[in-house]
C-alpha cells in the first residue's frame, strides 16, 4: 500500500520569505511524486514531478522540490514567496513498477498563507 | 492549453436518484480517472480507464458506480441509487503514456438531500 503524509495542515509565512511545504511517502520501490495545488473552487493543479534524475526538481511559478531518498521525503519549496502563492497544496505518490496501477494517493492537503 | 472539463459544476439530487457526471479529457490523452474529496478530507482515487476498459479502481468504487466512455470524447460516471454520503467534489482527470502527470479539471460538487 502506498501512502503520503503531510504533517502540516497551516503553513504561514510572510511575502518574500523562503517556504517549505513538507511531505513524506511511503511506497513498494521506486516512486514517481508530484505536487499539485488548488485554488478555491478549482481543480488541482500539476506543479511539478520527480520522476528519476536530479533530486532538485523545478516546477512552475518558481516552485521546486527536493526528493529525498533515505528520508522518504518530498518536500516543495519556494525561495520567495508571492501572496498569489497562498492556495491549498497536495503532494501525491504511486509507484514506477506498478504495471497498470496509475492511481495517485495523496496527502491530506496544506493550507498555505503567504502575509503580505 | 488544453483542459479536462467536467460539467455540471454543481449537481443536487434527491437520496436514492441517479446521477451522471460529465468529463472531456485532453483529447490525445489515453488514461482517464475519477477520484472524489469529501469536503474536509483527502482526495481519494475512485476508478482508472484505459483502451476501453477499467483498468484498477478502489474498494470506494463498489456496484453503485459505473464509468463509460460513450464516444471518441467523453467520459461519465455513473452513480446509481444515491446516498447522502455521496455528497463529495468528483474531479476527473486524464493523462498521457508513460510516467506524466494526471492533470484535472474543477470537478463537479455533488450535493445529495
Amino acid at each position: 500500500a502506498q501512502s503520503v503524509a503531510q504533517p502540516e495542515d497551516q503553513v504561514n509565512v510572510a511575502e518574500g520569505n523562503p517556504l517549505t511545504v513538507k511531505c513524506t511517502y511511503s511506497v513498494s520501490g521506486n516512486p514517481y511524486l508530484f505536487w499539485y495545488v488548488q485554488y478555491p473552487n478549482r481543480g488541482l493543479q500539476f506543479l511539478l514531478k520527480y520522476i528519476t534524475g536530479d533530486n532538485l526538481v523545478k516546477g512552475s511559478y518558481g516552485f521546486e522540490a527536493e526528493f529525498n531518498k533515505s528520508q522518504t521525503s518530498f518536500h516543495l519549496k519556494k525561495p520567495s514567496a508571492l501572496v498569489s502563492d497562498s492556495a491549498l497544496y497536495f503532494c501525491a505518490v504511486r509507484a514506477a513498477l506498478s504495471g497498470s496501477a496509475r492511481q495517485l494517493t495523496f496527502g491530506s492537503g496544506t493550507q498555505l498563507t503567504v502575509l503580505p | 492549453e488544453p483542459e479536462v472539463t467536467q460539467t455540471p459544476s454543481h449537481q443536487v439530487t434527491q437520496m436514492g436518484q441517479e446521477v451522471i457526471l460529465r468529463c472531456v479529457p485532453i483529447s490525445n490523452h489515453l488514461y482517464f480517472y475519477w477520484y472524489r474529496q469529501i469536503l474536509g478530507q483527502k482526495v481519494e482515487f475512485l476508478v482508472s480507464f484505459y483502451n476501453n476498459e477499467i483498468s484498477e479502481k478502489s474498494e470506494i468504487f463498489d456496484d453503485q458506480f459505473s464509468v463509460e466512455r460513450p464516444d471518441g470524447s467523453n467520459f461519465t460516471l455513473k452513480i446509481r441509487s444515491t446516498k447522502l454520503e455521496d455528497s463529495a467534489m468528483y474531479f476527473c482527470a486524464s493523462s498521457e503514456r508513460g510516467p506524466q502527470p494526471q492533470h484535472f479539471g474543477d470537478g463537479t460538487r455533488l450535493s445529495i438531500l
